[in-house]
């Protein structure tokens, strides 16, 4: 069965300071990958999705993430956090055959104004 | 467009009693999903349904969870008897029916925070 590791379960950062959240997983075939977040109150939402093509893909509000495809990785990145991304933060992967999300644990981030 | 609406948004019980949450997903969206969410833990698939029919129940512990989608729209959750083990939140999540194996972006409810004491 596939799994997600997240290994930071809690960041603290300043403001404009860069992120980087690691996610690996664990599942040789075809992956689709997601990052959702979870702002304080409010629902889990989609930030991003790899599907295919370039590895690099771009999410909502300046987020991105690189897939790694020899790594098994699928790492979060923003150049310049805001105290307004303070949040939790799940990486999630779709594998071909269950077609089901499994979820990572999450890494809170909290963003120091 | 209106969200997923789950409700009850708290509820606490003590073990071995019974409790059930309702969930109406976006309109139009024939998937619906539940799924389980331990503090310090990701969320994890309870249950899959296809409008009125189960397309995965794997992870459901039926001894005691059961859930229902009668009339393809809202669906009911309920665990009889509950365990201490069962606190967490419970999230509803819709999305339309997949197309040819593609994925459809699943949107989620504010969920309800389970307590068992």
């Amino acid at each position: 069965a596939q799994s997600v590791s997240q290994h930071n379960h809690h960041v603290i950062l300043s403001e404009a300071a860069s992120l980087e959240l690691g996610c690996n997983y664990s599942y040789g075939g075809t992956v689709n990958l997601f990052w959702y977040v979870q702002y304080p109150g409010q629902h889990l939402q989609l930030l991003l999705k790899y599907f295919s093509g370039d590895p690099l893909v771009k999410g909502i509000k300046g987020f991105e993430a690189e897939f790694i495809k020899s790594k098994f990785s699928f790492n979060l990145r923003k150049p310049s956090v805001q105290w307004s991304d303070t949040a939790e933060y799940f990486c999630a992967v779709l594998s071909g055959s269950a077609r089901q999300l499994t979820f990572g644990s999450g890494t809170q981030l909290t963003v120091l104004p | 467009e209106a969200g997923v609406a789950q409700s009850p948004r708290y509820k606490i019980i003590e073990k071995r009693q019974s409790v059930a949450f309702w969930c109406n997903p976006i309109s139009g969206h024939a998937t619906l999903y539940w799924y389980q969410q331990i503090l310090g833990q990701g969320p994890k698939l309870l249950i899959q349904f296809q409008n009125n029919g189960v397309v995965d129940d794997s992870q459901l512990p039926k001894d005691r969870f059961s859930a229902e989608r009668l009339k393809g729209v809202d669906s009911t959750l309920k665990i009889q008897p509950a365990k201490l083990e069962d606190s967490a939140v419970y999230l509803c999540a819709s999305s339309h029916a997949p197309t040819s194996g593609l994925y459809n972006e699943q949107f989620f409810g504010p969920g309800t925070r389970l307590t068992v004491l």
